[in-house]
């Protein structure tokens, strides 16, 4: 099983809400990352943790808060964002290691969450 | 720093029609590469991968090879389907790095 799953698939919110994006994996990878996707361009990493622990913020306004309860679950709170954070949304999870025997280490993306900003 | 550059898109193909998109790659050491599809309103969905030089990944109907002399990694596919419509991304995993580092994608139209 390869899945990860994300929740909600669509969310609409007002610049002043505050709201969180779930992702969650049963594959025992120890890496998950949030990624941002504007359309028809790549992804852009947002964040990674690795074995819980935050390892790389790739200089992300405060607005958005990441959280990693336990090594299954990742979330990202969103708070006071602006229009042009709409955007999907994409968590993924790899094995957690970064060094060691060289292996592909793939990551696995969820569907994503649609987030719409008014 | 680490970079992969994809042909431009869109690229429009009639069924049945054979399939090249091109990618190549600038790293240092001995990257793993990738290629992703994205199907419209959709995450992605890894398609092959490769880990050292002269690895052919395949899935699907698609294949790569890992080109380490031409630092290529072109996605080939003898007959696409109409089905196959979607984005691809052409993508590298640094030795040691967990980032991913993806080409600008590359869109795959197939008419009937």
């Amino acid at each position: 099983d390869t899945e990860v799953t994300q929740t909600p698939k669509h969310l609409v919110m007002g610049m002043t809400n505050k709201k969180s994006l779930k992702c969650e994996q049963h594959m025992g990878h120890r890496a998950m990352y949030w990624y941002k996707q504007k359309a028809k361009k790549p992804p852009e990493l947002m964040f990674v943790y690795s074995y819980e622990k935050l390892s790389i913020n790739e200089s992300v306004p405060s607005r958005f808060s990441p959280e990693c309860p336990n090594s299954s679950l990742l979330n990202l709170h969103l708070h006071a964002l602006q229009p042009e954070d709409s955007a999907l949304y994409l968590c993924a999870s790899s094995q957690g290691r970064t060094s060691g025997p060289r292996g592909s280490y793939e990551q696995y993306f969820g569907p994503g969450t649609r987030l719409t900003v008014t | 720093g680490d970079s992969v550059t994809q042909m431009e898109g869109p690229v429009t193909l009639s069924e049945e029609a054979f399939l090249t998109i091109n990618c190549t790659y600038t790293a240092t050491g001995y990257p793993s590469l990738f290629w992703y599809v994205q199907y419209p309103g959709e995450g992605l969905q890894l398609l092959l991968k490769a880990t050292k030089a002269d690895d052919k990944g395949s899935n699907k109907g698609f294949e790569a090879t890992y080109r380490k002399e031409t630092t290529s990694f072109h996605l080939e596919k003898g007959s696409v389907q109409v089905s196959d419509s979607a984005v691809y991304f052409c993508a590298l995993r640094g030795a040691g790095f967990q980032k991913l580092v993806f080409g600008t994608g590359t869109r795959l139209l197939v008419s009937p």
